[in-house]
């Protein structure tokens, strides 16, 4: 079946500086994409969404960008702090099938060092 | 709002014992409730979706027979686990939702999950 996967599993960055996750996708019908946080022995916490009949959307700190040309979705956080360290995962929705199953990527560890 | 809790957050069990992790949802009507599997290091891989009232949907290769799932309320899911065996050790998730809207994406509300180990 389609899936989406990620093409970085670990990402280490220092305090202050911006960090970008990335996530491919396969599902050309996909219309609506996540990003999730989830801290070690924690359920995932949204984060940020985006619909597919946009290409970037701005939250605090977080922008999502959506490239649906090449099926790829992009996580960016401004000015990254240590309680930024946790698992992210992108998250993808097809609203033609089911419009409440998600599908989940593999996950990206995000470490920020002091 | 939209808060989600799971319990137990932690349970061990003996090998061919029976564990039941419930959902609720705290301040919301959960129309559909899902449950999530994840292993460690891994990503969340959904096992069945739950509908108040109604058979539970579970996923390819998720027996059924194994994880019962009940819900029976707009606030309560129940997934048990039966006969559990070492290999059923895992993190379990659940998840809530409004309801059907015109076809749009209902967000999710994620439990804290519950860690299953199986000695």
């Amino acid at each position: 079946g389609e899936s989406v996967g990620l093409h970085l599993p670990t990402l280490s960055v220092q305090e202050g500086d911006n960090s970008i996750i990335n996530c491919a996708y396969s599902n050309s019908a996909s219309d609506y994409f996540i990003w999730y946080k989830q801290e070690s022995g924690k359920g995932p916490q949204f984060i940020i969404d985006i619909r597919s009949n946009m290409d970037k959307r701005q939250g605090q700190r977080v922008t999502v960008l959506l490239n649906k040309t090449v099926k790829h979705l992009s996580l960016q956080i401004a000015a990254t702090q240590p309680g930024d360290s946790a698992v992210y995962f992108c998250a993808e929705n097809d609203s033609g099938g089911s419009n409440y199953k998600l599908t989940f990527g593999k996950g990206t560890l995000l470490t920020v060092n002091p | 709002g939209a808060v989600v809790s799971q319990h137990p957050s932690r349970v061990i069990c003996k090998s061919g014992t029976s564990v039941k992790i419930e959902c609720r949802s705290l301040d919301f009507q959960a129309t559909t409730m899902f449950w999530y599997r994840q292993f460690p290091k891994q990503s969340l891989m959904l096992m069945a979706t739950s509908n108040e009232g109604s058979k539970a949907t579970y996923e390819q290769g998720v027996e059924k027979d194994k994880f019962l799932i009940n819900h029976a309320s707009l606030t309560l899911s129940t997934l048990t686990v039966t006969s559990a065996h070492p290999e059923d050790s895992s993190f379990y998730i659940c998840s809530a939702t409004t309801g059907a809207s015109g076809g749009l994406y209902n967000e999710q509300f994620f439990g804290p999950g519950t860690r299953l180990t199986v000695l």
